[in-house]
């Protein structure tokens, strides 16, 4: 069974940067990609990139690039997205998914407030 | 970046009815490879999304064969024949075929 697991819910002030993981489970992550995805409540989905576990080869929106960064750890099984000089524009669920959404991690909502 | 344009926005329906969701894009979501990689998903209140159908009209593992998804290039159809109360939420279509990927408005299903 294939499953997702992200960190826990993070309220970070305006400059600092946030680092959210999702560690997965039934499936060979090592051969897979996996994408990370944002969404604000009551809105539609944004998509942020794309990491490919076997190289750590990344592609990403242009809207997030200096935003983001994925990472992987193939001894975990588990992706990393770190969001840096975070503002208020970056409140946010953060969901990762595998490949292109054939299975979703629950979501982490990031809060950015002084 | 495509833009999908959805509709309707929000969709109010009784168990047993049948309803479709329409998702127009910007550009032909034909890839040079042959494929059409048009999605639909499901979020239910509360939920992550779900993937309900892959590359324009194939079911993904597990999910009910009510649903069902069709079309072509630049407009796209899904189709769900007979809703269940578990039914109710947010669907999106979603392109992978250009870079970056892109999400339409969203349909939001209602149970009367």
């Amino acid at each position: 069974q294939v499953k997702l697991q992200q960190s826990g819910a993070e309220l970070v002030k305006p400059g600092a940067s946030v680092k959210l993981s999702c560690k997965t489970s039934g499936y060979t992550f090592s051969t897979s990609y996996m994408s990370w995805f944002k969404q604000i409540p009551g809105q539609s989905i944004e998509w942020i990139g794309m990491i490919y576990a076997g190289d750590g080869g990344t592609g990403y929106n242009q809207k997030f690039k200096g935003k983001a960064t994925l990472t992987v750890d193939t001894s975990s099984s588990t992706a990393y997205m770190d969001l840096s000089s975070l503002t208020t524009e970056d409140s946010a669920v953060y969901f990762c998914a595998r490949g292109l959404g054939a299975g979703w991690g629950q979501g982490v909502m990031v809060t950015v407030s002084s | 970046d495509v833009v999908l344009t959805q509709t309707p926005p929000t969709l109010s329906a009784t168990i047993g009815q049948s309803v479709s969701i329409s998702c127009r894009s910007s550009q032909s979501l034909l890839d040079s490879d042959g494929d059409t990689y048009l999605n639909w998903l499901l979020q239910r209140p509360g939920q992550s999304p779900q993937l309900l159908i892959y590359s324009v009209s194939n079911l993904e593992s597990g999910v009910p064969n009510r649903f069902s998804g069709s079309g072509s290039e630049t407009d796209f159809t899904l189709k769900i024949s007979g809703v269940e109360a578990e039914d109710l939420g947010v669907y999106y279509c979603m392109q992978a075929t250009h870079a970056p990927l892109t999400f339409g408005s969203g349909t939001k299903l209602e149970i009367k």
